[in-house]
């Protein structure tokens, strides 16, 4: 069974970076069957869907945050990271991380919030 | 770009009840949709994709329709475990979902 877990700073300051893992377990990040993404959630708000990659380390990023974003993997870890950089209040969301089967999002982790403050 | 627009943003139903939920795209997606359940506090769950297949494990009471630029998701017979929000999602390119449902008890 494929599982999930992301964790990082649950609080950082504007203009800094965030900077989240998601470890995987029930399966491997060199998988050929997966992409594996981020998608984030402002309280109370929608879904939005910030970047993915794939196995052979091609990456793909929501136009509004290509800029910032970063998605990266450690196969010796068996985890995939995201950063982005110069964060705003805009950014205090829930993060998860998510395996894409295409554009599909079929398993999520739980979430993790983090809070942009000072 | 194109955008997904959902109706009813809320809707309210008793237990037994069938609910549809209505979801637009500005532009052709073929059957490139799925549909997700968000209960309060937890991560979403995959219901449909490919507009009409169920996802594994989802019961039969959820069924979905549509293609091009119209969509649905019907709940068949509304049950406890049903009220949350509903999202939509666009997967003929970058996943773009809509802005939600929530089905609430009436």
């Amino acid at each position: 069974q494929l599982q999930l877990q992301e964790s990082g700073p649950g609080l950082v300051k504007p203009s800094e970076t965030l900077s989240l893992t998601c470890t995987v377990s029930g399966g491997s990040i060199s998988s050929t069957t997966y992409y594996w993404g981020w998608i984030r959630q402002p309280p109370g708000k929608g879904l939005e869907w910030i970047g993915s990659m794939y196995y052979s380390g091609n990456t793909y990023y929501n136009s509004s945050l290509e800029s910032r974003a970063t998605i990266s993997a450690d196969t010796s870890k068996n985890l995939f990271s995201l950063r982005l950089n110069s964060v705003t209040a805009a950014d205090t969301a829930v993060y998860y991380c998510a395996t894409l089967r295409g554009s599909y999002c079929d398993h999520w982790g739980q979430g993790t919030l983090v809070i942009v403050s000072s | 770009d194109i955008q997904m627009t959902q109706s009813p943003s809320s809707v309210s139903a008793s237990v037994g009840d069938r609910v549809t939920i209505t979801c637009r795209a500005s532009q052709g997606i073929g059957s490139w949709l799925a549909w997700y359940q968000q209960r309060p506090g937890k991560a979403p769950k995959l219901l449909i994709y490919a507009a009409s297949s169920l996802h594994s494990g989802v019961p039969s009471r959820f069924s979905g329709s549509g293609s091009g630029t119209d969509f649905t998701l019907t709940i068949s017979s509304l049950q406890p475990e049903d009220f949350a929000t509903y999202y939509c999602q666009q997967a003929n390119s970058f996943p773009l979902f809509g802005g939600g449902t929530k089905v609430e008890i009436k």
